[in-house]
């Protein structure tokens, strides 16, 4: 079972909606993670927090914002995205920015 | 500049056997770490193992266990008794060259004939 949780599971937006996805820990890490994943594709990372601070943002369109309120919680708000964006949305954590992250479920994405 | 290569797109094997697969990686920094996850069709990214470059032995966890040859700079990972379960993607990642984010392989899909 993961201690990784992120809601929704599904999402299907218009360009101009503003929507945001959700993730939530329960394990303690302190490093947490957006992957933005096509199909039969490896995941592409997109933002990381270590210790609730953005410590890496891979060159994201700023249509995509990360936030991160607490140490458990990771939200990436979403807004004015374009078709190529549909994919799958992972969010992941690890004890420390070095360690074996432990990845969600997902949140499949359609940007009509 | 590190690199995770997965030369094996596609894999077949029948239930209750053995199956490798392949993963070989280029770093020039002598510290690093590789990981496989598998990625069922649901989408969820599962942690499977871990090797440390310093690692003397072999890393195992239960039906896993990671065939690591440094020289060759080779990872291979090994499914022992493969259930119908075991269909999937199957990622290696390696952390390293002073960077803490891992890179991904292109991935290997295997399917498990009963």
């Amino acid at each position: 079972d993961t201690e990784v949780t992120q809601t929704p599971k599904h999402l299907v937006m218009g360009m101009t909606n503003k929507k945001s996805l959700k993730c939530e820990q329960h394990m303690g890490h302190r490093a947490m993670y957006w992957y933005k994943q096509k199909a039969k594709k490896p995941p592409e990372l997109m933002f990381v927090y270590s210790y609730e601070k953005l410590s890496i943002n891979e060159s994201v369109p700023s249509r995509f914002s990360p936030e991160c309120p607490n140490s458990s919680l990771l939200n990436l708000h979403l807004h004015a995205l374009q078709p190529e964006d549909s994919a799958l949305y992972l969010c992941a954590s690890s004890q420390e920015l070095a360690g074996a992250q432990y990845f969600g479920p997902g949140t499949r994405l359609l940007v009509l | 500049a590190q690199k995770i290569t997965q030369t094996q797109p596609g894999m077949f094997v029948q239930e209750k056997e053995a199956v490798t697969l392949d993963c070989t990686y280029d770093t020039s920094d002598p510290s690093y770490g590789l990981f496989w996850y598998k990625q069922p069709s649901s989408g969820e990214m599962i942690f499977l193992i871990y090797q440390g470059s310093y690692d003397q032995q072999n890393a195992t966890e239960g039906r896993y266990s990671l065939n690591f040859q440094k020289a060759r700079k080779s990872a291979n990972l090994v499914i022992s008794a493969s259930q119908l379960g075991d269909s999937a993607m199957y990622f290696c990642a390696m952390r390293g060259g002073g960077s803490y984010i891992p890179t991904f392989g292109r991935g290997t899909s295997l399917i498990v004939h009963p």
